[in-house]
């Protein structure tokens, strides 16, 4: 079957740096999406990764090693508005998104 | 990019009774989804909504029970039907175009208490 998993719960403090992982199994692989969503509200687009490496974009980078099914979402300068839902998704050969459970991540002053 | 809105944003509902959440892409797309999110749980896909021809259900999930609409490339329609408070949920409409690297986009939701 296909899986994704997350670690359910982070804690982080204000202006540190966090990272949350995710590993997957899938049947085939175009691609891995980080989302955001805050409570109450839908999920926004955060990266995409499909070649193994590194992708940054301000104080967000995600990182891909498809032959570990492996990527992680690295947050650094943390704010409170961080605090939220960090969903990890995998594209699959039918190009369907397969959802991991999400990651909360709660941010302390 | 797709902006996506939906209606209602929420409603109560009693047991036994329908109803339809109508979702609206302001671009042209490829894929429109629905999901279900249950609170502090993560996404559901109940099917992908095909213009002009039935949905696609995922395992789980029936039309009789969520029969879904797309008359066109903009819009698409839910409904939920013969609720019960099992079906209490956040239900999100959701745009794609069909490359790999195409983000899918994501309306407000639709908050559904049945009581």
């Amino acid at each position: 079957g296909q899986n994704i998993d997350q670690p359910t719960e982070m804690t982080a403090t204000e202006g540190a740096i966090v990272q949350i992982n995710c590993t997957y199994q899938t049947s085939g692989f175009n691609g891995l999406f980080w989302y955001q969503q805050h409570a109450g509200e839908a999920p926004t687009f955060l990266s995409y990764n499909v070649l193994d490496g590194l992708e940054e974009k301000g104080r967000f980078s995600s990182f891909l090693s498809r032959s570990k099914g492996y990527s992680y979402l690295l947050l650094k300068e943390l704010q409170m508005k961080d605090s939220a839902s960090y969903l990890c998704a995998v594209r699959d050969s039918n190009y369907q998104l397969i959802w991991g459970a999400g990651t909360k991540l709660i941010i302390k002053p | 990019s797709a902006v996506i809105s939906q209606k209602p944003s929420r409603d109560i509902c009693q047991r036994g009774t329908s109803l339809t959440i109508q979702c609206q892409v302001d671009s042209q797309v490829t894929m429109m989804f629905w999901y279900r999110q249950q609170p502090g749980q993560s996404l559901t896909l109940i099917a992908t909504a095909n213009q002009g021809s039935e949905a696609t259900y995922e395992s789980g999930f029936v039309i009789d029970k969520f029969p879904i609409s797309r008359p066109n490339l903009t819009f698409s329609t839910l409904t939920v039907s013969n609720m019960s408070p099992e079906d209490s949920s956040i239900y999100l409409c959701s745009a794609s175009g069909t490359s790999g690297s195409d983000e899918q986009y994501f309306g407000p939701g639709t908050r559904l208490t049945v009581t």
